[in-house]
């Protein structure tokens, strides 16, 4: 497709469940965003993965969290043992490459955790 | 990066142009202004950005003062779609960092 993909649209898990979110970047998008969006909140910013460099996982907000890209494209967020607090839109951005060019996001995740 | 102040909210009369103000007074040589907007539900949308040339496209125009400390985004014609939280973001690689934002509202 011609952009950022993200699955599933939308999740209901149990708490203390795990769940993985996908993300399919625009193809030959070198950066990859993970953020997430609390209701009513602004956009967090979670990791942020360029080529095969180390990713800046400075957003992640606890070691529950964890995300790998594959191939330098697909990307996949985990989130182990989820807790009520989870619950949120979980977007994904990619961009040509760092900085200076602009980010597409894709529509989110809206994550449930009952 | 560099943290924006923005006011929190504005309106718009449809067709007059929007004024958004930002002001980075920390920004760094190397970092760039960006400006997106989010319309309810949906994922933030590029608008354009620029380093320390007014910049226009489709969208938008970009003015930045020339001490770079603060800068302007205009909708030259507002319209209702354009109601969203629009975003000023400096940043000079990768990590895009949003604050609040500011909510206009363009009204009939």
């Amino acid at each position: 497709g011609a952009g950022v993909s993200q699955s599933p649209s939308n999740k209901v898990t149990e708490k203390g469940k795990d769940v993985e979110l996908r993300c399919d970047p625009i193809s030959g998008h070198t950066a990859l965003y993970w953020y997430r969006q609390s209701l009513g909140q602004g956009l967090e910013f979670l990791i942020y993965f360029q080529g095969n460099s180390a990713p800046d996982k400075s957003g992640l907000p606890s070691d529950r969290f964890s995300a790998e890209r594959t191939g330098g494209s697909v990307s996949t967020l985990t989130i182990q043992r989820t807790q009520q607090e989870d619950s949120a839109v979980y977007l994904c951005a990619s961009s040509l490459t760092t900085g200076r060019t602009e980010a597409f996001f894709g529509q989110g995740t809206r994550l449930t955790v009952v | 990066d560099a943290k924006t102040t923005q006011p929190p909210s504005m309106d718009c009369a449809e067709g007059r142009a929007a004024n958004l103000p930002c002001n980075h007074s920390t920004i760094s040589g190397n970092e760039y202004v960006y400006w997106y907007r989010q319309i309810h539900s949906q994922g933030p949308q590029y608008i354009i950005h620029g380093l320390k040339n007014n910049e226009t496209n489709e969208m938008a125009s970009l003015i930045i003062t020339e001490d770079r400390k603060s800068s302007t985004l205009i909708l030259p014609h507002a319209t209702l779609r354009d109601t969203a939280v629009y975003y000023c973001i400096v940043c000079s690689w990768g990590k895009f960092q949003f604050g609040a934002g500011t909510q206009v509202v363009v009204t009939p």
